[in-house]
């Protein structure tokens, strides 16, 4: 059974440009959250999407966007990249809460430079 | 919002010794935490959680004590081992969000 998968390892950019990060949830997950978590820091929430909705959004700008696709899978794009878009995103997956459960599951990250 | 911090950023101990990992939260709302271990290259991977119901809860070498009088928490890690290294992370939940904030973290470093 895989766990939450993200493509690709690693990224590097330069400034100005767009990028397209994906994730794969843990089999049997319906819900997707995303993480930006820079260098010495805690992850910081981005969005949620469950049935190809976002749910829920953290205090980031519209430059963020994602998408959710019917076999749960999900990308998180990022457009005019600045050098402060630099870190590790995380994608975490999880059962919809009003299936009862909380705990999400997270992946190894992708680690995205911007130059 | 919820304000999650920890007040010490890296925990250096002896293979064998326990180990305490503190963490303080602002928001009295939280009523779920949860402490998550992150390896270099990986993404954190939950530990333990408690609920505000409790004051404390055991696990597999692992137990995480509550005090919501002075809004703190601790993991505390029995006879740590060089396989423990990690950055070991608190977040809060509650107050209608089930989304975890995070703190930055503490590194924890095993000597042999």
């Amino acid at each position: 059974d895989a766990g939450v998968t993200q493509s690709p390892t690693h990224l590097i950019k330069t400034r100005g440009q767009q990028v397209t990060l994906r994730c794969s949830p843990k089999s049997g997950h319906d819900t997707v959250s995303w993480y930006q978590q820079a260098l010495g820091q805690g992850p910081q929430f981005i969005f949620q999407y469950y049935e190809e909705e976002e749910r829920q959004r953290g205090n980031f700008p519209d430059r963020f966007s994602g998408h959710q696709f019917p076999n749960y899978s999900s990308e998180l794009n990022v457009n005019a990249l600045l050098l402060g878009d630099s870190a590790l995103y995380l994608c975490a997956s999880s059962l919809w809460i009003g299936q009862g459960t909380n705990e999400q599951f997270f992946g190894p990250g992708t680690r995205l430079t911007v130059l | 919002g919820e304000s999650v911090g920890l007040h010490l950023p890296t925990l250096s101990v002896q293979e064998g010794d326990n180990s305490i990992i503190n963490c303080a939260y602002s928001n009295s709302a939280s009523d779920y935490f949860i402490w998550y271990k992150q390896e270099s290259g990986k993404g954190p991977q939950f530990i333990i959680d408690i609920r505000s119901n409790m004051d404390k809860r055991q696990g597999q070498r692992v137990t995480v004590l509550l005090n919501k009088t002075v809004k703190h928490l601790s993991l505390q890690i029995a006879a740590t081992q060089p396989g423990d290294s990690a950055v070991y992370f608190c977040a809060g939940l509650g107050g209608g969000s089930y989304i975890p904030t995070f703190g930055r973290g503490t590194s924890l470093i095993v000597h042999p």
